[in-house]
């Protein structure tokens, strides 16, 4: 069945560094690929999405490219800031519809 | 709020208790999920409805799991003789369209009931 890989957390930066957050995926067909976040306190929220390959996603700074050679959709931030701290998730969905398939989450911790 | 808005937000159980979960999506949204989220995991898909009807349960994990939509609206979760292993945050979204293909993949989510089984 479809399935979500994420690189585990936590990943600890410092504000202004590079993030990059590491997903890769299987699944039949052309899923649609999603970033969700979730900050502390909560619940989950989009961030960015892509919908066939080569697309990129890209909100709040945050961008992601649909890699199909690679099956990847990595998340990636220039500089990040303290408020970028959270759990962020990477997830399918199969028909471009809302049936969403998750990773585990990969915990972001920015210090300052 | 004008969000999805989940009771209670912390459970406590006893082990063979039976608990409900209380989810009241968005007003108007069509489609509604529940998920379970064990510590540290990302969210699983337990079940979805389209309006009143159940139109996928493929994710529950056994027949002590149940849940309902009567009117299209509120939904709650039940879990019968809980289980340890039951522990976990359960997660409720809905969206305004349908599952199938119609959808944009933004699920909407309350911040979930954590349910402790000792």
């Amino acid at each position: 069945g479809d399935s979500v890989t994420q690189m585990e957390g936590p990943v600890t930066l410092s504000e202004e560094a590079f993030l990059t957050i590491n997903c890769t995926y299987t699944a039949t067909g052309y899923p649609s690929l999603f970033w969700y976040v979730q900050y502390p306190g909560e619940g989950l929220q989009l961030l960015l999405k892509a919908t066939k390959a080569d697309d990129k996603g890209s909100n709040k700074g945050f961008e992601a490219t649909y890699r199909k050679e690679t099956t990847s959709f990595h998340l990636e931030k220039g500089s990040v800031q303290v408020s970028d701290s959270a759990v962020y998730f990477c997830a399918l969905s199969p028909d471009a519809g809302n049936m969403l398939t998750f990773g585990g989450g990969t915990r972001l911790m920015v210090k300052p | 709020g004008a969000g999805v808005s989940q009771s209670p937000r912390y459970k406590v159980a006893k082990r063979g208790q039976d608990v409900a979960l209380r989810c009241d999506p968005i007003s108007g949204h069509v489609s509604l999920f529940w998920y379970q989220q064990a510590l540290g995991q990302g969210p699983e898909f337990l079940t979805y409805f389209q309006n009143e009807a159940q139109l996928d349960k493929s994710g529950l994990p056994s027949d002590r799991f149940f849940a309902e939509r009567p009117e299209g609206s509120v939904s709650t979760l039940k879990i019968q003789r809980t289980q340890q292993e039951d522990s976990a945050v359960y997660l409720c979204a809905s969206t305004p369209t349908g599952g199938g293909g119609a959808g944009t993949g933004e699920l909407f989510f309350g911040e979930g009931s954590r349910l402790t089984v000792l």
